[in-house]
């Protein structure tokens, strides 16, 4: 099975400051990256993926990801982030679409 | 348009007791559903999915079934239920084929006491 590691549990950040939230996978084979977002008291939803092609790939509300295969890290971005953009953040993993793995979750916390 | 919906919202049930939760999805068909369980510091952790009905995937051995008796309804049940059992129980779904995006439902509050 595949291991998704989110190192950082929680993460408090100042409004429009920048933001990066780490994600590292075991995998050592082709796998396709997804980050999913859960904003309080709602269900998670997609934020961005990478499937193929350009290893930096953009997402809803100004987010962007960098696949770097090398590492294997997927870390999320944010040149500068808001207080709407307070919420958990999930990294996951599929090597095939049946399953999906995910990480253990970061926290954003932004302060006015 | 698609929707999910589980119940229930909550649960609070007694250690020992048996635990039956429901899943369907509307406005496609033959989905790929899944069951995860959210727990504290863990994220969120794959139990089961189903390709179609009757066939079911297990990830995590544990005291905890699935089941899908029609093509979109997913149901996750337990004879006798553990303290650990406790958790917030996620079903999603997803288009069958290539597409790549999870649709998750509200989630279940289950608390063993």
């Amino acid at each position: 099975a595949q291991s998704v590691t989110q190192l950082d549990s929680q993460v408090p950040v100042f409004e429009e400051a920048p933001v990066e939230l780490r994600c590292n996978y075991s995998s050592s084979v082709s796998v396709y990256l997804f980050w999913y977002v859960q904003y309080p008291n709602q269900g998670l939803q997609l934020l961005l993926k990478y499937l193929s092609g350009s290893t930096l790939v953009k997402g809803i509300n100004g987010f962007e990801a960098e696949f770097n295969k090398s590492q294997t890290s997927f870390h999320l971005r944010k040149p500068s982030v808001h207080i709407s953009d307070t919420a958990e953040y999930f990294c996951a993993v599929s090597e095939n679409f049946n399953k999906f793995y995910f990480g253990s979750g970061t926290k954003l916390n932004v302060k006015p | 348009s698609q929707t999910i919906h589980q119940w229930p919202a909550t649960l609070v049930q007694p250690v020992g007791s048996p635990l039956s939760l429901e899943c369907t999805v509307e406005g496609t068909s033959n989905p790929n559903l899944y069951w995860y369980r959210q727990a504290a510091g863990r994220g969120l952790q794959l139990l089961f999915y189903s390709v179609g009905i009757g066939q079911i995937s297990s990830e995590v051995p544990q005291n905890l079934s699935a089941s899908r008796p029609q093509d979109r309804q997913f149901i996750l049940s337990s004879k006798k239920l553990l303290l650990s059992d406790s958790g917030f129980y996620l079903c999603a779904w997803r288009a069958s084929g290539s597409s790549y995006e999870q649709y998750f439902g509200p989630g279940t509050r289950l608390t063993v006491t």
